[in-house]
Parts: C-alpha cells; structure tokens; sequence
C-alpha cells in the first residue's frame, strides 16, 4: 500500500540558511500535519492543512511557513535556520475512513 | 486541553515475559487514544487505536490496550516480550475526532533482554 513520502530524507544546512521539506500524502488523504521531533524529545505539533486551508497551528516559529498545494502535498519552508531547529521533522496525513494519522518516515535535519 | 503521561520512561523485560507500558490521559472530551512505536532512525508506526469502539483494543505484533475512563488510562500490554519489540513507544491523545492535532506523551523506551 502506499505511504506517506517525505523528502529529502536528510537534510544539512548552515545556520542562517533555508530549507524546504516536502510531503506527499497517501492518496485521496486530503489532510496532512506537520510534527518536529527534537533529540530525545517527543514529537510536538507544527502546523496542519485540510483541503489547502490551514487548519491548525501549534507551536512553530514564525521563521517557518507551510502549504498545501492542489494535489494536497504540502511543503514546510523555514527560513534563518537555527542550531535549535535540528530534529527529525514528520509529516502524517489522515485517513478520514478509520480516523487514523499515518506518518511518513521523517525528514532528519541537521543545522551546523 | 489534552495531555498524557506515560509513567515510565525506560522499561526493561526478558524475552518471553509480559510487557506493561503505562499510559494516563487528560482530556476535556471524549478522546481518541493511540500507541504509535518508533523504531530507532525510524518513522512512527502505528500499534492500535481507541476511538469510543471496544474498551479492548488489539493492534499489531500481539500488543494490546485497555480504555478505562474511570482511571482516565491506556495501558499498553503483550502477553510476552520478542527481541523485535524493543523500540520507544508513545501515547497520544487527540479530543473528540481523531481529525486534530495529536498530543504525545514522553515515550516509553522498551528493552528486551534475551
């Protein structure tokens, strides 16, 4: 079956750079989440989208801004990269069928 | 506002013996409630979910959870503990629907011992 794509799968950057992180979710999944996970820390709510409209915001700084796109993947933009945004960065989209988030394998960002 | 709270961080069994991951919630709603399992350098999986069904909840690999809103926990149990099952294992919460955002707990790390 299909998952969840995240890319790229590992990601360096310098400090003060910008990336840009992509998630493709499973077809006909019309809602994705952004979650950040810090080293040894449990995964913390960013930012989720349905239908192209932002849905929910939690705790992500204002260096950061997504979007969902028309065929619904979607793409985390941070900017002014700080050691502090080091971590492994998971996208999830929903099966509104049996209510269930499935996450992609994550996209693990270093900052130098 | 939800929350949880796992109450162990590190558990530690023999292989071939059960397992009891700890799990207490807050919510001021009615909640889904999952166990997602992380393997080391990998994605989140998910175990099993409660969603107001069966209080009994069976997942994958022959683990399994207990609803009690009278405790406000979700345990998560295995009748008996595989080389394979060792990983770190989360608790997360979502009020009402399971269309919000999920709250994690800290993560439970399971060490399996031959």
């Amino acid at each position: 079956a299909a998952g969840v794509i995240q890319s790229p799968r590992h990601l360096i950057k310098e400090k003060r750079e910008t990336a840009t992180l992509k998630c493709y979710p499973i077809p006909r999944h019309d809602t994705v989440y952004w979650y950040q996970q810090g080293p040894g820390q449990d995964p913390q709510f960013l930012i989720s989208f349905y239908e192209k409209m932002q849905s929910d915001k939690g705790s992500i700084p204002d260096r950061f801004s997504a979007q969902q796109f028309s065929d619904y993947h979607s793409e985390l933009n941070m900017s002014s990269l700080e050691l502090g945004d080091s971590a492994l960065y998971f996208c999830a989209s929903l099966d509104r069928g049996d209510e269930t988030q499935y996450f992609g394998p994550g996209t693990r960002l270093l900052v130098l | 506002a939800q929350s949880v709270t796992q109450l162990d961080s590190h558990v530690s069994v023999s292989e071939g013996t059960p397992v009891l991951l700890r799990c207490n919630y807050s919510s001021s709603y009615s909640p889904s409630l999952f166990w997602y399992v992380q393997h080391p350098n990998k994605g989140l999986q998910l175990l099993l979910k409660y969603t107001s069904a069966a209080t009994l909840v069976k997942g994958i690999n022959g683990f399994e959870a207990e609803f009690k809103k009278s405790e406000t926990s979700f345990h998560l149990t295995k009748p008996s503990a595989h080389m394979s099952d060792a990983a770190e294992y989360f608790c997360v919460v979502t009020e009402g629907t399971s269309y919000g955002k999920l709250t994690f707990g800290q993560g439970t790390i399971l060490t399996v011992h031959p």
